[in-house]
């Protein structure tokens, strides 16, 4: 199975300031059809996940443009420009690219 | 609006089955890949099985394999995970989720939780 290995597990954060998470994968993530299906999800307390980005920095539709997605191969990005109250939650990264689709560990933003 | 719901949970004996149902509405159900994800109590979130949109293909984790059998009925736009031999290991909350487009899983459902205790 490929690792997806998320960095750091904690991370507590300033209202206004900026946070960045990193997934890392054991394995390229590029598909044979030249796509890398890297993923990013929220998921907030007591709800379900809910997608951000896919294809490593397609942003979802409703979905506040301070959430940006980067990366490539096997080291992948996930910026908040700018944390609010509402982004306290669990981030996954999830990579799409080998079965089992696998996920990261998750990384707890939380206010300071 | 894509809608997906799943039903089915509950607490069962280990080495009991059960069946888990996923009705989906707001979207064609036929041509999209289905999947199940699972979150044990406090834990992350493990892929378990998928589904191609004819039922042909279908895919399980190792932890699972043998043990669950993914299908759909198309007619019913409704997704199963029949799950037997279970262990207290397969205790978490099972959602349900669509593949949108290839890699990625952009609808997922609310969950239900499986409790394997005696």
């Amino acid at each position: 199975d490929v690792g997806m290995t998320q960095s750091p597990l904690s991370l507590p954060v300033t209202l206004g300031q900026p946070a960045s998470i990193s997934c890392r994968s054991s394995q390229s993530l590029v598909f044979s059809d030249g796509n890398t299906y890297l993923n990013w999800f929220q998921q907030s307390p007591g709800q379900s996940p809910r997608r951000l980005i896919y294809q490593v920095s397609n942003r979802d539709s409703g979905v506040p443009d301070r959430f940006s997605g980067s990366g490539s191969g096997t080291d992948f990005t996930l910026i908040i420009s700018r944390v609010e109250a509402e982004d306290v939650g669990i981030y996954y990264c999830m990579q799409g690219s080998h079965w089992p689709w696998t996920f990261g560990q998750g990384t707890k933003v939380e206010i300071k | 609006e894509v809608q997906v719901v799943e039903s089915g949970g509950g607490l069962v004996q280990p080495g009991g089955s059960l069946r888990l149902s996923c009705a989906a509405s707001g979207f064609t159900f036929s041509p999209y890949s289905m999947h199940w994800v699972r979150q044990a109590p406090g834990n992350g979130l493990e892929s378990v099985s998928a589904i191609s949109g004819n039922g042909g293909n279908t895919y399980y984790a190792n932890s699972v394999k043998g043990r669950f059998t993914i299908s759909r009925d198309n007619s019913k736009n409704t997704l199963y995970l029949q799950m037997g031999s279970l262990r207290a290991e397969d205790t978490a909350v099972y959602y349900c989720a669509r593949e949108g487009t290839p890699g990625t899983l952009d609808s997922w459902g609310q969950g239900t939780l499986v409790t394997v205790s005696s």
